[in-house]
């Protein structure tokens, strides 16, 4: 069925360096992405979101790529504080509801 | 402000027994969601809603059932507990953008 996944379940960066996470989604229809950090004990906390008639769209720190053609989200944190440490989830939207189809998660740990 | 707010933070069930998770919120948002989440593993919508009155449900519905008859709040209910059902429940709602707010969340442990 439709699904959404994650390379890489844990990343470990230096503080300061540029972290990347990815995420390949398999509905071509899908037309709506949401990057969530989730830390230990919390809910879910959005970062950042992206439509399919775009391709990148910035946040504070945050950048989030969009490659339609091989189905690829990824989700670029600039200079890593020890605060980025998390779990984070790339998201999906199957309807119009906006009913998201979650991936397992990549952790982020940072090295000090 | 105070957000999706979600009660209680903590239960332990008995198999077989019932319960009911509450989930407000007070950003006005017609769109509420309600997710679970299992150990090392991503969110998997339950039920959701689109409006006062209207329900749908999600991904894993079994085992569970939820009302909405206002706009802020919408409970999720077990009816008969099964270790099956222990995890942690999220609570969600959107504005018109799709963007998700979380509650912080519920942990059942059904023994």
């Amino acid at each position: 069925g439709e699904s959404v996944g994650l390379h890489l379940p844990t990343l470990s960066v230096q503080e300061g360096d540029n972290s990347i996470i990815n995420c390949a989604y398999s509905n071509s229809a899908s037309d709506y992405f949401i990057w969530y950090k989730q830390e230990s004990g919390k809910g879910p906390q959005f970062i950042i979101d992206i439509r399919s008639n775009m391709d990148k769209r910035q946040g504070q720190r945050v950048t989030v790529l969009l490659n339609k053609t091989v189905k690829h989200l990824s989700l670029q944190i600039a200079a890593t504080q020890p605060g980025d440490s998390a779990v984070y989830f790339c998201a999906e939207n199957m309807d119009s509801s906006y009913k998201l189809i979650f991936g397992s998660g990549t952790r982020l740990l940072v090295r000090p | 402000n105070a957000g999706v707010t979600q009660t209680p933070k903590f239960r332990i069930l008995k198999i077989g027994q019932s319960m009911t998770l509450q989930c407000t919120q007070d950003m006005n948002h017609n769109y509420m969601y309600w997710y679970r989440q299992d150990p090392g593993m991503g969110l998997k919508l339950i039920y959701y809603s689109v409006g006062a009155g209207i329900t749908d449900k999600g991904e894993v519905p079994n085992g569970y059932n939820v009302s909405r008859s206002t706009t802020e709040d919408f409970p999720l209910r077990l009816e008969l507990a099964a270790p099956s059902q222990t995890s942690v429940y999220f609570c969600a709602s959107s504005t018109p953008a799709g963007e998700q707010y979380f509650g912080p969340g519920t942990r059942l442990t059904v023994t």
